[in-house]
């Protein structure tokens, strides 16, 4: 039962590009979306959130849509860079849990 | 920037034997919990614990597990009798407040049954 989906496992954009990671959900009572960044053998890191009631989120280069009707999510990186490679993981919260997406690996080509 | 902590970073066993994992949640943060995530799959929820209980627990979490705060300071995860599927990386995390918002996570502990 995959309530958060990330249905590309992997990504390339050539570096200076955007960069846009999707996710899916099917459970409407989400009350908080949220994006982690794992590099390999760290835990994830907390990227960026947004609150259901919102539909954008930026904090520099990162930029979270949400589109309720849709039940869909994403992560946009403006002029990515080799160090933004990694898995990212798109999460909801529900209460105090969160859910996580299986995880997109980004690569960013040089 | 505060941290959560955990060790060991790698532990191998044996199957059967028990293993704790350790963490060290931020001093201020109410909220514990415990994620894992099998090589390959997406990680998972465990448990988390409250005010000195569990407050959820996933159908993973069955009777191999425990989990304890014993001194205000550790909150550690016991796993008996220990399965090769239970080999994965196993994640602590920590939450001042009661929403998902704000989890910090451990850099986590690679468990490697044989």
């Amino acid at each position: 039962d995959q309530q958060v989906k990330q249905n590309s496992p992997s990504l390339s954009v050539q570096e200076g590009r955007i960069s846009i990671l999707n996710c899916d959900y099917t459970n409407s009572m989400f009350d908080y979306f949220l994006w982690y960044k794992k590099y390999p053998a760290e835990g994830p890191t907390f990227l960026i959130s947004i609150s259901s009631i919102k539909d954008k989120n930026e904090d520099g280069r990162f930029t979270v849509f949400l589109n309720k009707s849709a039940k869909h999510l994403s992560l946009h990186i403006v002029s990515s860079q080799p160090g933004d490679s990694a898995v990212y993981f798109c999460a909801a919260s529900e209460g105090d849990k969160i859910i996580f997406g299986k995880g997109t690996r980004l690569h960013i080509l040089p | 920037e505060p941290e959560v902590t955990q060790t060991p970073s790698h532990q191998v066993t044996q199957m059967g034997q028990e293993v704790i994992l350790r963490c060290v949640p931020i001093s201020n943060h109410l909220y514990f919990y415990w994620y894992r995530q099998i090589l390959g799959q997406k990680v998972e929820f465990l448990v988390s614990f409250y005010n000195n209980e569990i407050s959820e627990k996933s159908e993973i979490f069955d009777d191999q597990f425990s989990v304890e705060r014993p001194d205000g300071s550790n909150f550690t995860l016991k796993i008996r009798s220990t399965k090769l599927e239970d080999s994965a990386m196993y994640f602590c995390a920590s939450l001042r407040g009661g929403s998902g918002y704000g989890y910090t996570f451990g850099s986590g502990t690679r468990l490697t049954v044989v």
